[in-house]
């Protein structure tokens, strides 16, 4: 257990439904990553936060992708409208940039659009 | 072209050799990680590097910054070695993006 948590772990559904994960980072942690991680593939990176304001996000993120971190403690991720090409394990990372440069990660989200 | 390349793809190894992975990456960076990944999906960090060579157990980490190229070793390898293993690079040129590689997925036979 790295102290990275997601919820849910696992969550299937049909194409065309909201789906919204869930990632609680280590509480001392400022920055928070998320990615994607299709089989056979390393993860590719999303979006990232300091604290509140998300810094950066990947160019080949589509619009139906939307990333929160209210409060600059968990985050939330959604996907609107999916599609079967959103099947994927989502991943969640947190670093204390100021400390370390370690990513610690979540155990994931697993997407199956049906 | 991906940022990151690794090699070998796939790796049988059996119990007790050394063996060696290898990254190599094209984009400027300002740190260079290791990564483990076990069935299941949960990912360790095992090595940051910036330079130099850095040691924990089994496993060494290298690292050359001019030919932009790391290795990963693992002397006396085990069977509880069996993962993916992963290369990610903190690129100096787009900010706190990390880039990984697709891994290099080790099996260690008893």
């Amino acid at each position: 257990d790295t102290g990275v948590s997601q919820d849910p772990r696992h969550k299937i559904t049909k194409r065309g439904q909201n789906v919204t994960f869930r990632c609680d980072p280590i509480s001392e942690h400022n920055r928070l990553y998320w990615y994607r991680q299709t089989l056979g593939q390393g993860p590719e990176f999303l979006t990232y936060f300091q604290n509140e304001a998300q810094l950066e996000k990947s160019r080949l993120l589509s619009d139906r992708f939307s990333a929160e971190r209210p409060k600059g403690s968990f985050s939330t991720l959604e996907i609107q409208r999916t599609e079967q090409g959103d099947s994927a394990m989502y991943l969640c990372a947190s670093i204390d940039w100021q400390k370390e440069d370690t990513q610690y990660f979540g155990p994931g989200t697993r997407l199956t659009v049906l | 072209k991906n940022e990151v390349e690794q090699s070998p793809q796939n790796l049988t190894a059996q119990e007790g050799e050394f063996i060696t992975i290898n990254c190599s990456y094209s984009v400027g960076i300002s740190a260079l990680h290791w990564l483990q990944q076990h069935p299941g999906g949960g990912i360790v960090s095992l090595f940051m590097l910036s330079s130099g060579k850095k040691k924990h157990g089994r496993l060494i980490a290298t690292i050359n910054i001019q030919e932009k190229h790391s290795s990963l070793h693992i002397t006396a390898s085990h069977p509880r070695d069996s993962a993916v293993y992963i290369c990610a690079v903190r690129s100096k040129n787009t900010g706190n993006q990390f880039y990984f590689g697709t891994g290099t997925s080790l099996t260690v036979i008893p």
